[in-house]
């Protein structure tokens, strides 16, 4: 069966700091990786999405960048936090015998200091 | 600019009956549909789906409903359990745009004992 992680589950960060948040799956291959972010009193926000290595879509411009080193491996990163990068991110994957169902990792919360 | 709203924020429901979860979407090219069910500090849950050559797709006690015509869907809960406390999200996408969704901002369902 397919399992996502995502790591840290908590993160305190000041601003100005680096981030890096990374997710994984396993039990596909060449999946479909998504980032969203829920921040505070509004919805699931898709930040990127990638559909194989090295390829990376953004769907909004921010101080976020995210990469895909390997098939089953998504990295969010940031090189200076700013305090409205607060919120709840989540990873996702799509694809196998259900290409139309996206699921998502356990999230990690990030606060911004 | 969201293409897919839940305008109540919130619903309380008591145990037993229905709960009735709606969401409405701006974009016509949607043809694919589904809600997500979430607990605090977890990531979301897929549900139940339904494409755009359904009206209606059934899945134990919840139900899922699409009126093309209204741009408008809902999930009905029957009956409601005190277990389906969560924040409920729609999604949707587009055929062939990579498996874009797009959220909702949630509806809060309360189960009253």
């Amino acid at each position: 069966s397919q399992t996502i992680h995502q790591w840290p589950a908590t993160l305190v960060q000041p601003v100005g700091s680096p981030l890096s948040l990374e997710c994984t799956v396993e039990g596909t291959s060449n999946p479909n990786l998504y980032w969203y972010r829920q921040a505070a009193g509004r919805g699931l926000q898709l930040l990127f999405y990638s559909v194989g290595i090295g390829q990376i879509s953004s769907e909004v411009p921010q101080n976020l960048s995210a990469s895909r080193p390997q098939d089953r491996q998504f990295i969010l990163s940031s090189k200076k936090l700013l305090l409205s990068d607060s919120g709840f991110y989540l990873c996702a994957w799509s694809g196998g015998t259900n290409q139309e169902t996206q699921y998502f990792g356990p999230g990690t919360r990030l606060l911004v200091l | 600019d969201q293409q897919v709203k839940q305008n109540s924020p919130s619903l309380s429901v008591q145990e037993g009956r229905i709960s009735i979860l709606n969401c409405d979407y701006t974009n016509s090219m949607f043809d694919y549909f589904l809600w997500y069910k979430k607990y605090p500090a977890e990531g979301p849950t897929f549900l139940i789906s339904i494409s755009s050559i359904k009206d209606k797709n059934e899945d134990g006690r919840f139900t899922v409903f699409l009126n093309k015509s209204a741009k408008h869907l809902s999930l009905h809960i029957v009956p409601s359990q005190p277990g389906d406390s969560a924040v409920y999200f729609c999604a949707a996408s587009e055929e062939n745009t990579g498996n874009q969704f797009y959220f909702g901002t949630g509806t809060s369902l309360t189960v009253i004992p």
